[in-house]
């Protein structure tokens, strides 16, 4: 069984400073990290992903993430956050055994940026 | 090049009833899931489609069912409505492949469905 878990429900940061929402991973097998913000009433919207090579991945809208094996961890980062970087933000696993897509998710973080 | 896109956008049913939703692929995909989206929650998986079989499914009653078509879009079904269904209903679409550096799924803006 796969498993995501993002332990704040929501992040909280000024305008312009950095951010960090946090999750990790339970998976067998390598694991495809995936991140996704969803804006209210909206489809989710894909951010970047891991699948092999460099630890860190840059993404859209300046977000990057680092991939850490030892910790099971892939965390979602900004070196500057904007107000329009508020929405719910989740942190998808999917192992790859046979070419299957099932993609799990977390249950998702709410990053408020603060003006 | 059209994303993914589902219909109807909204949808209200009374217990009981019986529901269709309908979601076409992005262009040159082949393969369809179908998440649920309670409120608050993170996306559950509930079945995916490829060559227009259910490949794999979660932990949905049979109540759940669901189709793909021969041009690949899909359509999910729920019969006999339950209040819990109420939820917002996502179809994802990707592209079959089965080696590293895949492409990620892409979602439509899902359907509200609202069971009263």
């Amino acid at each position: 069984a796969q498993s995501v878990a993002q332990p704040e429900d929501q992040v909280n940061v000024a305008e312009g400073n950095p951010l960090t929402v946090k999750c990790t991973y339970s998976v067998s097998g390598n694991p495809y990290l995936f991140w996704y913000v969803q804006y209210p009433n909206r489809g989710l919207q894909f951010l970047l992903k891991y699948i092999t090579g460099d630890n860190l991945v840059k993404g859209s809208y300046g977000f990057e993430a680092e991939f850490n094996k030892s910790q099971t961890s892939f965390h979602l980062k900004k070196p500057s956050a904007l107000v329009s970087d508020s929405a719910l933000y989740f942190c998808a696993v999917r192992a790859f055994p046979g070419g299957y897509q099932k993609v799990t998710f977390g249950t998702g973080t709410k990053l408020q940026v603060i003006p | 090049d059209a994303g993914v896109t589902q219909s109807p956008t909204h949808l209200i049913k009374t217990r009981g009833q019986q529901v269709t939703l309908r979601c076409s692929p992005k262009s040159g995909h082949d393969t369809v899931s179908w998440y649920q989206q309670a409120l608050g929650q993170g996306p559950q998986f509930i079945f995916q489609y490829y060559e227009e079989e259910e490949r794999q499914r979660g932990n949905f009653p049979d109540r759940f069912s669901g189709h793909q078509f021969p041009n690949y879009s899909s359509e999910l079904n729920v019969n006999a409505l339950l209040l819990g269904d109420s939820a917002l209903y996502l179809c994802a679409s990707s592209l079959e492949v089965r080696t590293p550096g895949d492409t990620e799924a892409f979602f439509g803006q899902g359907t509200r469905l609202t069971v009263v």
